[in-house]
């Protein structure tokens, strides 16, 4: 399997410009799971998807951020406009829930994003 | 909801030493508790995690958690490390009892260093 994908893995933009970050999940993974890291606040959850609906997005720091799962095997995460203060390296994972959180969470690579 | 520290930020080890990184949650409940690990420039990755049943869990690689209900820790150990376990381990704990959440809660991490 190839893992969880994440899409640029890397992106440099100016202040205010939309910034769009994909992920494609493990295929048959029913969870998905947007989490941002940063060195003075760790490891936040955003939000997560399961079967394609947001159940929680109460991480989501402002109305700039927005996340999307049209279907099984892709999700976008959107800042619109962004600030420096986004610059952060965005996770995606995903896991095959079989009830709650004791399911392993399989994260991909990460997109490390500044803003200037 | 539930919170996590990791009272070290940084332990530096010498090689084939032994190594105890400390994890502490919030919660006395029955939680789920997990250790990641993330090698520099990638993903987390699972390393363990307790569910229920015995206390003491183990990984693959010789790493080793136990999990101490009365003094809500769930500390992680290894006897002898190597080069190859320099990384970053986060402890995390689902947010509600019994991972009625899928949402888990991770600590701000702990750099382990192993040197020659």
């Amino acid at each position: 399997d190839a893992g969880v994908i994440q899409s640029p893995r890397h992106e440099v933009t100016e202040m205010g410009q939309e910034v769009t970050l994909r992920c494609k999940p493990i295929s048959g993974h029913n969870s998905l799971f947007w989490y941002r890291q940063t060195m003075m606040r760790g490891l936040e959850l955003l939000i997560y998807f399961n079967n394609n609906v947001p159940i929680d997005d109460s991480g989501m720091p402002e109305d700039r951020f927005s996340a999307k799962m049209p279907n099984a095997s892709f999700s976008t995460l959107k800042i619109q406009p962004s600030e420096p203060r986004d610059s952060a390296v965005y996770f995606c994972a995903s896991s095959l829930r079989s009830g709650g959180a004791s399911d392993t969470q399989y994260f991909g690579p990460g997109t490390r994003l500044t803003v200037l | 909801a539930q919170s996590v520290t990791q009272l070290d930020s940084q332990v530096p080890v010498f090689e084939e030493a032994p190594v105890e990184l400390r994890c502490n949650y919030s919660s006395s409940v029955s939680v789920y508790l997990f250790w990641y690990v993330q090698y520099p420039n990638q993903g987390l990755q699972l390393l363990l995690k307790y569910l229920s049943g015995s206390t003491l869990v183990k990984s693959i690689n010789g790493f080793e958690a136990e999990f101490n209900k009365s003094q809500t820790s769930f500390h992680l150990r290894k006897p002898s490390v190597h080069i190859s376990d320099t990384a970053e381990y986060f402890c995390a704990v689902s947010d509600l009892p019994q991972g009625g959440s899928e949402k888990l809660v991770f600590g701000k991490g702990t750099k382990l260093t192993v040197n020659p």
